[in-house]
């Protein structure tokens, strides 16, 4: 159980275009859901955290206008990034809480964006 | 500042041997440590956390307060102990978690 899916694990896109990446809870309700970012060789970085029907809160440095997360249902969480430079490019990893009453974080695959 | 530091980007050893990976953290706060894995092409998992003073695949880690460390320890490496282990911190609401930059254990034949 406990299983965290994204969609897609892979995306390229040109430069200027905005391309959306989704994290799916598969057999729990998320309570909440994390964003992180990793950069080749490098550690994960939390992006956001979002709670279903509320606002994501961002942490500091992550413009909240690029890397908008929409957390509409307690099972889904999509991370938009918005008019993508090649900066953006990067390993972009959700994880989620269980409504179970258990604080642990799931992880999903991860989502490899190249924009070009 | 909250921060979490590991200090070895590689570990490498033989199998049977002893294996330290390092860990020391920042927080003004009382802290929640972890330790994820992330073995070859899979995602990252919850290997074990402080509060729960378990032994899992063999792994153990101690908090110390006093040295801010929270290292993980294995007295014999397996092969299939290799994988990147990331030491993290929980800090502020929702369990946001910090984590180090990593070490990768390879453990050889």
């Amino acid at each position: 159980g406990a299983v965290v899916s994204q969609h897609p694990s892979r995306v390229i896109c040109k430069s200027g275009t905005s391309v959306k990446i989704e994290c799916r809870s598969l057999d729990f309700q998320a309570t909440t859901m994390f964003w992180y970012r990793q950069f080749p060789k490098q550690s994960l970085m939390l992006m956001a955290t979002s709670n279903e029907g509320s606002k994501a809160t961002y942490e500091q440095g992550v413009e909240k206008d690029k890397f908008l997360i929409n957390h509409a249902s307690l099972t889904l969480s999509t991370l938009t990034v918005t008019s993508a430079h090649p900066e953006d490019s990067s390993f972009y990893i959700c994880s989620a809480t269980s409504d179970r009453g258990t604080d642990e974080q799931y992880f999903g695959p991860g989502t490899r964006l190249t924009v070009t | 500042a909250q921060r979490v530091t590991q200090p070895e980007k590689l570990l490498s050893v033989f199998k049977g041997a002893p294996v330290e990976l390092k860990c020391n953290y920042s927080y003004s706060g009382s802290p929640e440590l972890f330790w994820y894995v992330q073995y070859s092409r899979q995602r990252l998992q919850l290997l074990l956390r402080h509060i729960s003073r378990e032994s899992i695949k063999g792994f153990t880690a101690d908090l110390n307060k006093g040295e801010t460390s929270f290292h993980l320890k294995k007295p014999f490496a397996q092969e299939e102990d290799s994988a990147m282990y990331y030491c993290a911190l929980s800090a502020g609401g929702y369990n946001k978690l910090i984590f180090g930059a990593g070490t990768r254990l390879a453990v050889h034949p």
